[in-house]
């Protein structure tokens, strides 16, 4: 079946540091991935997404690469800002469309000035 | 960006009886519909696919006489948690699929407690 493992938080960091998100998955066929955040008091958002094979989705500093070789789609950033604090999912499509959603546990970021 | 909202935002009931949650999409039209639902610590799992003027769409396990599913606009998607009872304690989001886009777009969920 379809499935997303990511890495249980919640994560901790001071501001500046370097953020990495482990997200797997498991699919049949050929899958579109995304990440979304969830800021307090607020529904999920698309972060970034990639529909195919090596496509890197990047957005507000973030970045993730689509690996089918080791089926990931880790999230990354560079510099994390306090602002940045947000619960953090990875999540699949089956279909390669954005119906039918499968998402991971998610991960709670904190950044601490 | 696009809004969705949900109403109420969390609600408290009796075992037993009736919860209606909206969701809207507010400035967009969404012909699809998501419901979804939460339990702590645990990934959004997906109950129906709402359409606009048809029957929804129940993932295998999710009881469709439990959780009546209206779409009856393009704007407004309503879940019914009928005689809720305590198991049914859970947070619910909705998200609605821009038509012309396919972007979902999410509401900022309803926790629903039952005692």
């Amino acid at each position: 079946g379809n499935s997303v493992t990511q890495m249980e938080g919640p994560v901790t960091l001071s501001e500046e540091a370097f953020l990495t998100i482990n997200c797997t998955y498991t699919a049949t066929g050929y899958p579109s991935l995304f990440w979304y955040v969830q800021y307090p008091g607020e529904g999920l958002q698309l972060l970034l997404k990639a529909t195919k094979a090596d496509d890197k989705g990047s957005n507000k500093g973030f970045e993730a690469t689509y690996r089918k070789e080791t089926t990931s789609f880790h999230l990354e950033k560079g510099s994390v800002q306090v602002s940045d604090s947000a619960v953090y999912f990875c999540a699949l499509s089956p279909q390669g469309g954005s119906e039918k959603l499968v998402f991971g546990k998610g991960t709670k970021l904190t950044v601490n000035p | 960006g696009a809004v969705v909202s949900q109403h109420p935002s969390w609600v408290i009931c009796k075992s037993g009886t009736s919860v209606k949650i909206e969701c809207r999409s507010l400035d967009f039209q969404a012909t699809t519909m998501f419901w979804y639902r939460q339990f702590p610590k645990q990934s959004l799992m997906l109950m129906a696919t709402s359409n606009e003027g048809s029957k929804a769409t129940y993932e295998q396990g999710v009881e469709k006489d439990k959780f009546l599913i209206n779409h009856a606009s393009l704007t407004l998607s309503t879940l019914t948690v009928t005689s809720a009872h305590p198991e049914d304690s859970s947070f619910y989001i909705c998200s609605a699929q821009d038509s012309y886009t396919d972007t979902q777009y999410f509401g900022p969920g309803t926790r629903l407690t039952v005692l």
